[in-house]
Parts: C-alpha cells; structure tokens; sequence
C-alpha cells in the first residue's frame, strides 16, 4: 500500500487546465523533492516534473508542478489528447532505512 | 543518448528465483554521479520501487520485499542485476530498470528521480 495517495482519476476537456494531488507526510513530501511520472498506454514512465517543478529539457511548459508542506499537484494547462495516460507522484520517504515510494496513479482522460 | 534494456526469463515457476540483467549503453554505469534501479509494476497496478544501487556495490532495498531482493553490477559490462528469490504469482509484473539522478546537487545522495528507463519486460511466475 503506497504511502502517497493520488486520485483515481481526473479529466477535462482539451484545452482545460486539469490539476493532480498527492498527499502524503513529514517523511517523503515534506522533507525530500517530489518527482511526477507520465506513463502513456503500454510504455515505460517517463519523467514529467523533477525536485518539485523543474522540467525536464522537452517537457512541455503545459505541466508544472508545486509543493506545499506534505502535498504537492502536478496542472495541466491547454490540455491535449496527448495528455491521455497515468501519472505518478514519487518522492524518497526517509522512515525505516528509507524507501522510494510512488504515489497511487491518476489516471487522465481527455474527454 | 542513454539506453537501457531489460532482458530474462519471461515465465518463473513458484519458489524459484527470477533473475533479469539490465544492459546499459550509451553513458557508463561506472559513474559516481548516479544510482541505478528497478522499479515494478503488477498488471493493471501501480510502480513499486525494487531497490538501487551504486556503481561501488552499496545498495538500497524495500523493506516490503525483506531479504529476498539482491541488486549486483557489473561495471565491465556496464550491465546490473536483480535476482528475486523464492517468487510467487504476486511477483508477476513487468520489471523496469532505470538510471537514479542524485537527490542533491552537493553531494551523491540517493532519492533522486528516474531520468531515463528501460522499456520494461514482464515477468510471470507460473507453473
């Protein structure tokens, strides 16, 4: 059972802007960077947001990410059907001999 | 441009040991700059991260699969690996190798996100 909790789902239609959640504590968002995963349908993840909102070279800047005490979101401006696929909160949790945990999975829908 | 490919068994029987290599090209594994992982994921599930090591040999394992993960490399093929021991159908997912970026930009600190993947190859354990 993941320690980071997302939403199930989230949609819009294109051009919306849709926002993601990930909750968690003081021992993963709070005190280590949040990493945003996307994983189209049948491919690996891929890196979408790195250490909180920092975008990886050919990221679209429709995606950007923000952290507030044991929360974070990822938004989706002008979405596209491209936008279509799961995606994946992920931060180092500091409790036990310290663990990488992924969040839940939100899975978008371009309506 | 970096690449990384998972290659194995693709059927495990129960109480075996499923053993995957993960070939690295494109950059060294040698590197003191990054970790390297494996990360999971069960049909129709979520990702769970496996364990990561670094190019010296130290490594870092989920605790949720106890002592039943080992991750080893071999700096002089540039490859690493995973072997898990005594499998059940819980085991059935497809396994990804991926490259850790530092979770600092001081100093080498595990924790950091995944940069580049391999394509993942799904492994079921049946008899």
């Amino acid at each position: 059972q993941s320690v980071l909790t997302q939403p199930p789902s989230a949609s819009g239609t294109p051009g919306q802007r849709v926002t993601i959640s990930c909750s968690g504590s003081s021992s993963n968002i709070e005190s280590n960077y949040v990493h945003w995963y996307q994983q189209l349908p049948g491919t690996a993840p891929k890196l979408l947001i790195y250490r909180n909102n920092l975008r990886p070279s050919g990221v679209p800047d429709r995606f950007s990410g923000s952290k507030s005490g044991t929360s974070v979101s990822l938004a989706i401006s002008g979405l596209r059907s491209e936008d279509e696929a799961d995606y994946y909160c992920a931060a180092w949790d500091d409790s036990l001999s310290g663990v990488y945990v992924f969040g839940t999975g939100t899975k978008v829908t371009v309506l | 441009q970096l690449q990384l490919q998972e290659s194995g068994p693709g059927l495990v029987k129960p109480s075996e040991t499923l053993s995957l290599t993960c070939t690295v090209s494109g950059g060294s594994i040698n590197s003191s700059d990054y970790y390297w992982g494996w990360i999971r994921q069960p049909p129709g599930k979520g990702l769970e991260w496996i364990g990561s090591l670094y190019y010296s040999g130290s490594t870092y394992n989920n605790p949720s699969l106890k002592s039943r993960v080992t991750i080893s490399v071999d700096t002089s093929k540039n490859q690493f690996y995973l072997s898990l021991s005594s499998v059940t159908a819980a085991d059935t997912a497809v396994y990804f190798c991926a490259r850790m970026r530092s979770s600092s930009m001081i100093v080498v600190v595990i924790g950091g996100d995944f940069d580049y993947w391999g394509q993942g190859t799904l492994v079921t354990v049946s008899s």
